[in-house]
């Protein structure tokens, strides 16, 4: 079974810093890959997916990520946090030809002083 | 315009007795998930259902189950809850399964509270 690893609990940073949360995953073929947030006191929404193609994908708010294949990782990016990123935020995984259920990492908390 | 909502938003309950949490969707779609989240730790899939067709996770407590009466509700039923049970539930939809494609939609979730 896949497993999901998101290297980095606790995150704080000024607003306009730039982030990069970590997200690996353990699986040899092919995923499809999400990351998902969830706002304070809201409910876990989209934030962008990859499922093929160009490996730098972007998502709504100014966020995107890089799948790199050969490293297992899709890394979510942002060049400049503002306080309205305070959030947590989930990366998960689907594995191709299971039973297309996601597997999701314990998620990031990201804190974005104003 | 809520999509998947959840009642109640937090629920206390009493070591034992037993506790339904509600999920109901206005998107029509034919997949619905509960996953349990405890504190800084990824949600776990307890189980889902693909139109009728439930699925269970194999590590699964008995004690969880669930009913899906119609294509807008399912309930999750703890049966005996204890204290270790206390954790956020919470509620998913997706279209379809499409091969792993398919955006997962969530409701606000159920905060519940083993007394």
């Amino acid at each position: 079974a896949q497993s999901v690893s998101q290297h980095n609990h606790h995150v704080i940073l000024s607003e306009a810093a730039s982030l990069e949360l970590g997200c690996n995953y353990s699986y040899g073929g092919t995923v499809n890959l999400f990351w998902y947030v969830q706002y304070p006191g809201q409910h876990l929404q989209l934030l962008l997916k990859y499922f093929s193609g160009d490996p730098l994908v972007k998502g709504i708010k100014g966020f995107e990520a890089e799948f790199i294949k050969s490293k297992f990782s899709f890394n979510l990016r942002k060049p400049s946090v503002q306080w309205s990123d305070t959030a947590e935020y989930f990366c998960a995984v689907v594995a191709s030809g299971g039973s297309y259920i996601p597997t999701f990492g314990r998620g990031t908390s990201l804190i974005v002083h104003p | 315009d809520a999509m998947v909502i959840q009642n109640p938003r937090y629920q206390v309950t009493q070591f034992g007795k037993p506790v339904t949490l509600s999920c109901s969707q206005t998107l029509n779609h034919n997949v619905m998930y509960w996953y349990q989240q405890k504190s800084s730790q990824a949600p776990k899939l307890l189980f889902h259902y693909y139109d009728k067709d439930f699925n269970n996770e194999a590590d699964t407590p008995d004690n969880f189950q669930s009913r899906r009466p119609n294509t807008s509700f399912c309930f999750l039923d703890i049966r005996s809850p204890g204290l270790g049970d206390a954790a956020m539930y919470l509620c998913a939809t997706s279209r379809d399964r499409g091969q792993g494609r398919e955006t997962q939609y969530f409701g606000p979730g159920t905060r519940l509270l083993v007394l």
